[in-house]
Protein backbone atom coordinates (compact mmCIF):
# COMPACT_ATOMS: atom_id res chain seq x y z
CA UNK A 1 0.00 0.00 0.00
CA UNK A 2 1.36 3.33 -0.90
CA UNK A 3 2.92 5.30 2.05
CA UNK A 4 3.84 8.62 3.05
CA UNK A 5 7.42 8.92 3.60
CA UNK A 6 8.84 11.73 6.02
CA UNK A 7 12.95 12.24 6.89
CA UNK A 8 14.32 12.62 9.02
CA UNK A 9 12.55 10.46 11.88
CA UNK A 10 14.59 12.70 14.65
CA UNK A 11 16.53 16.19 14.43
CA UNK A 12 18.09 17.85 16.74
CA UNK A 13 18.91 21.20 15.86
CA UNK A 14 20.21 24.24 18.21
CA UNK A 15 17.74 26.82 18.87
CA UNK A 16 17.60 29.79 16.20
CA UNK A 17 18.96 27.52 13.70
CA UNK A 18 16.81 26.82 10.25
CA UNK A 19 15.18 23.64 9.75
CA UNK A 20 14.08 21.49 7.01
CA UNK A 21 11.65 18.54 7.28
CA UNK A 22 10.71 16.32 4.41
CA UNK A 23 7.93 14.37 2.81
CA UNK A 24 7.23 12.54 0.12
CA UNK A 25 3.37 12.34 -0.66
CA UNK A 26 1.60 9.74 -1.91
CA UNK A 27 2.03 9.96 -5.69
CA UNK A 28 -1.31 10.65 -6.81
CA UNK A 29 -2.79 12.78 -3.97
CA UNK A 30 -2.74 16.74 -4.71
CA UNK A 31 -3.60 17.66 -1.35
CA UNK A 32 -0.33 18.71 1.41
CA UNK A 33 -0.64 18.95 5.18
CA UNK A 34 2.06 19.62 8.02
CA UNK A 35 0.59 18.86 11.78
CA UNK A 36 2.18 19.21 14.93
CA UNK A 37 1.98 16.98 18.07
CA UNK A 38 3.76 18.06 21.04
CA UNK A 39 4.63 15.64 23.38
CA UNK A 40 1.02 14.29 25.06
CA UNK A 41 -0.99 16.50 23.33
CA UNK A 42 -3.39 16.48 20.79
CA UNK A 43 -2.60 16.57 16.87
CA UNK A 44 -2.91 20.25 15.68
CA UNK A 45 -3.04 21.77 12.11
CA UNK A 46 -0.30 24.10 10.54
CA UNK A 47 -1.35 23.92 6.94
CA UNK A 48 -2.72 23.06 3.80
CA UNK A 49 -0.92 22.83 0.35
CA UNK A 50 -2.58 22.49 -3.37
CA UNK A 51 -1.79 23.41 -6.69
CA UNK A 52 1.32 25.10 -5.25
CA UNK A 53 0.14 27.27 -2.78
CA UNK A 54 -1.41 27.51 1.11
CA UNK A 55 -4.89 26.43 0.85
CA UNK A 56 -5.10 26.89 4.61
CA UNK A 57 -3.25 27.91 7.68
CA UNK A 58 -3.51 27.93 11.31
CA UNK A 59 -2.67 30.60 14.06
CA UNK A 60 0.33 28.43 14.66
CA UNK A 61 1.90 28.37 11.25
CA UNK A 62 3.18 32.31 11.04
CA UNK A 63 6.10 33.76 9.48
CA UNK A 64 8.68 31.78 10.71
CA UNK A 65 7.05 28.85 8.84
CA UNK A 66 7.00 27.96 5.30
CA UNK A 67 6.34 24.72 2.99
CA UNK A 68 7.31 24.52 -0.50
CA UNK A 69 7.31 21.81 -2.95
CA UNK A 70 10.15 22.07 -4.91
CA UNK A 71 10.14 19.32 -6.85
CA UNK A 72 7.19 16.76 -8.32
CA UNK A 73 7.79 14.54 -5.81
CA UNK A 74 9.15 16.18 -2.19
CA UNK A 75 7.02 18.84 0.09
CA UNK A 76 9.25 20.28 2.61
CA UNK A 77 8.14 22.27 5.90
CA UNK A 78 10.83 24.89 6.74
CA UNK A 79 10.86 26.74 10.02
CA UNK A 80 13.48 30.09 9.86
CA UNK A 81 14.46 30.44 13.16
CA UNK A 82 13.46 27.40 16.07
CA UNK A 83 12.34 28.20 19.32
CA UNK A 84 12.55 25.41 21.83
CA UNK A 85 8.71 25.53 22.16
CA UNK A 86 8.92 24.32 18.22
CA UNK A 87 9.91 20.73 19.74
CA UNK A 88 7.07 18.22 18.29
CA UNK A 89 6.47 15.87 16.67
CA UNK A 90 5.70 16.97 12.90
CA UNK A 91 3.36 14.86 10.72
CA UNK A 92 2.94 14.84 6.75
CA UNK A 93 -0.27 13.44 5.38
CA UNK A 94 -1.32 13.32 2.20
CA UNK A 95 -5.18 13.03 0.36
CA UNK A 96 -6.53 12.96 -2.69
CA UNK A 97 -8.98 15.84 -2.84
CA UNK A 98 -9.81 18.33 0.52
CA UNK A 99 -10.32 16.92 3.68
CA UNK A 100 -13.74 17.88 3.89
CA UNK A 101 -14.84 14.16 2.49
CA UNK A 102 -11.89 12.14 2.35
CA UNK A 103 -8.83 10.52 4.40
CA UNK A 104 -5.72 12.10 4.68
CA UNK A 105 -3.04 9.68 4.91
CA UNK A 106 -0.27 10.34 7.54
CA UNK A 107 3.44 9.48 7.68
CA UNK A 108 5.32 8.54 10.38
CA UNK A 109 6.48 11.91 11.49
CA UNK A 110 9.49 14.09 11.96
CA UNK A 111 10.46 14.04 16.06
CA UNK A 112 11.95 17.57 15.87
CA UNK A 113 14.37 18.70 19.29
CA UNK A 114 15.18 22.15 19.91
CA UNK A 115 18.36 22.23 22.37
CA UNK B 1 -13.33 27.54 15.15
CA UNK B 2 -13.75 23.57 15.50
CA UNK B 3 -13.66 22.14 19.36
CA UNK B 4 -13.40 18.40 19.13
CA UNK B 5 -14.04 17.06 22.76
CA UNK B 6 -12.96 13.23 23.14
CA UNK B 7 -13.72 10.75 26.38
CA UNK B 8 -11.70 8.77 27.81
CA UNK B 9 -8.27 9.70 28.20
CA UNK B 10 -7.26 6.33 29.24
CA UNK B 11 -9.56 3.43 28.60
CA UNK B 12 -8.81 -0.54 29.95
CA UNK B 13 -10.63 -3.55 28.97
CA UNK B 14 -9.89 -7.30 29.15
CA UNK B 15 -9.14 -8.92 26.26
CA UNK B 16 -12.65 -9.95 24.11
CA UNK B 17 -14.71 -7.10 25.95
CA UNK B 18 -15.74 -3.95 23.77
CA UNK B 19 -14.48 -0.57 23.95
CA UNK B 20 -16.24 2.41 22.94
CA UNK B 21 -14.42 5.82 22.41
CA UNK B 22 -16.92 8.96 22.47
CA UNK B 23 -16.63 12.68 21.02
CA UNK B 24 -18.23 16.01 20.89
CA UNK B 25 -17.52 18.65 17.85
CA UNK B 26 -18.74 21.76 17.72
CA UNK B 27 -19.24 23.41 14.56
CA UNK B 28 -22.03 21.41 12.43
CA UNK B 29 -20.12 22.97 8.87
CA UNK B 30 -17.65 19.62 9.73
CA UNK B 31 -18.90 16.96 7.10
CA UNK B 32 -16.52 14.07 7.72
CA UNK B 33 -15.45 12.38 10.96
CA UNK B 34 -11.91 9.71 10.72
CA UNK B 35 -10.80 7.67 13.77
CA UNK B 36 -7.02 7.22 13.47
CA UNK B 37 -4.95 4.84 15.61
CA UNK B 38 -1.71 5.57 16.44
CA UNK B 39 0.98 3.11 17.80
CA UNK B 40 4.41 4.20 19.42
CA UNK B 41 7.01 5.98 16.99
CA UNK B 42 4.31 5.89 14.28
CA UNK B 43 1.97 8.41 12.31
CA UNK B 44 -1.95 8.27 13.05
CA UNK B 45 -3.06 5.42 11.02
CA UNK B 46 -7.01 5.64 9.71
CA UNK B 47 -8.71 2.90 10.84
CA UNK B 48 -12.55 3.77 10.00
CA UNK B 49 -13.98 6.75 8.72
CA UNK B 50 -17.76 8.60 8.21
CA UNK B 51 -19.50 10.83 6.36
CA UNK B 52 -22.34 13.38 7.91
CA UNK B 53 -24.76 12.02 5.65
CA UNK B 54 -24.79 8.21 7.34
CA UNK B 55 -25.54 7.31 10.56
CA UNK B 56 -23.26 4.49 10.79
CA UNK B 57 -20.67 2.34 9.51
CA UNK B 58 -19.27 -1.15 10.41
CA UNK B 59 -15.74 -2.90 9.38
CA UNK B 60 -15.54 -5.99 10.88
CA UNK B 61 -14.71 -5.36 14.71
CA UNK B 62 -14.87 -1.85 14.44
CA UNK B 63 -18.08 0.79 13.83
CA UNK B 64 -18.64 4.04 14.47
CA UNK B 65 -21.94 6.15 15.00
CA UNK B 66 -22.58 9.88 14.09
CA UNK B 67 -25.52 11.65 15.87
CA UNK B 68 -25.28 14.72 14.03
CA UNK B 69 -28.20 16.70 16.11
CA UNK B 70 -26.49 16.29 19.09
CA UNK B 71 -23.03 16.92 17.45
CA UNK B 72 -21.36 13.42 18.97
CA UNK B 73 -19.75 10.39 17.10
CA UNK B 74 -18.26 7.24 18.79
CA UNK B 75 -16.00 4.09 17.86
CA UNK B 76 -17.13 0.84 19.12
CA UNK B 77 -14.24 -2.02 18.87
CA UNK B 78 -15.95 -5.14 19.81
CA UNK B 79 -13.79 -8.85 20.73
CA UNK B 80 -11.08 -6.45 21.50
CA UNK B 81 -7.57 -8.29 20.95
CA UNK B 82 -3.99 -6.82 22.62
CA UNK B 83 -3.54 -5.79 19.35
CA UNK B 84 -6.10 -3.24 19.86
CA UNK B 85 -4.10 -1.41 22.27
CA UNK B 86 -3.12 2.30 21.11
CA UNK B 87 -3.79 5.68 21.04
CA UNK B 88 -7.05 6.27 19.33
CA UNK B 89 -7.60 9.63 18.25
CA UNK B 90 -11.50 11.22 16.64
CA UNK B 91 -10.93 13.86 14.30
CA UNK B 92 -13.73 16.27 12.33
CA UNK B 93 -13.57 17.46 8.92
CA UNK B 94 -13.82 20.59 7.78
CA UNK B 95 -12.39 22.74 4.85
CA UNK B 96 -8.75 21.59 3.99
CA UNK B 97 -8.11 20.51 7.95
CA UNK B 98 -8.56 18.15 10.69
CA UNK B 99 -9.46 18.99 14.08
CA UNK B 100 -8.67 15.94 16.25
CA UNK B 101 -9.68 15.33 19.44
CA UNK B 102 -7.10 14.76 22.72
CA UNK B 103 -6.66 10.82 21.74
CA UNK B 104 -7.36 7.82 23.92
CA UNK B 105 -4.70 5.37 25.54
CA UNK B 106 -6.39 1.98 25.07
CA UNK B 107 -5.00 -0.86 26.80
CA UNK B 108 -6.77 -4.04 26.00
CA UNK B 109 -5.17 -6.88 28.75
CA UNK B 110 -4.97 -10.15 28.05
Amino acid sequence: EPEVTQTPSHQVTQMGQEVILRCVPISNHLYFYWYRQILGQKVEFLVSFYNNEISEKSEIFDDQFSVERPDGSNFTLKIRSTKLEDSAMYFCASSVIPASNQPQHFGDGTRLSIL
Amino acid sequence: GENVEQHPSTLSVQEGDSAVIKCTYSDSASNYFPWYKQELGKGPQLIIDIRSNVGEKKDQRIAVTLNKTAKHFSLHITETQPEDSAVYFCAAGRGNQFYFGTGTSLTVIP
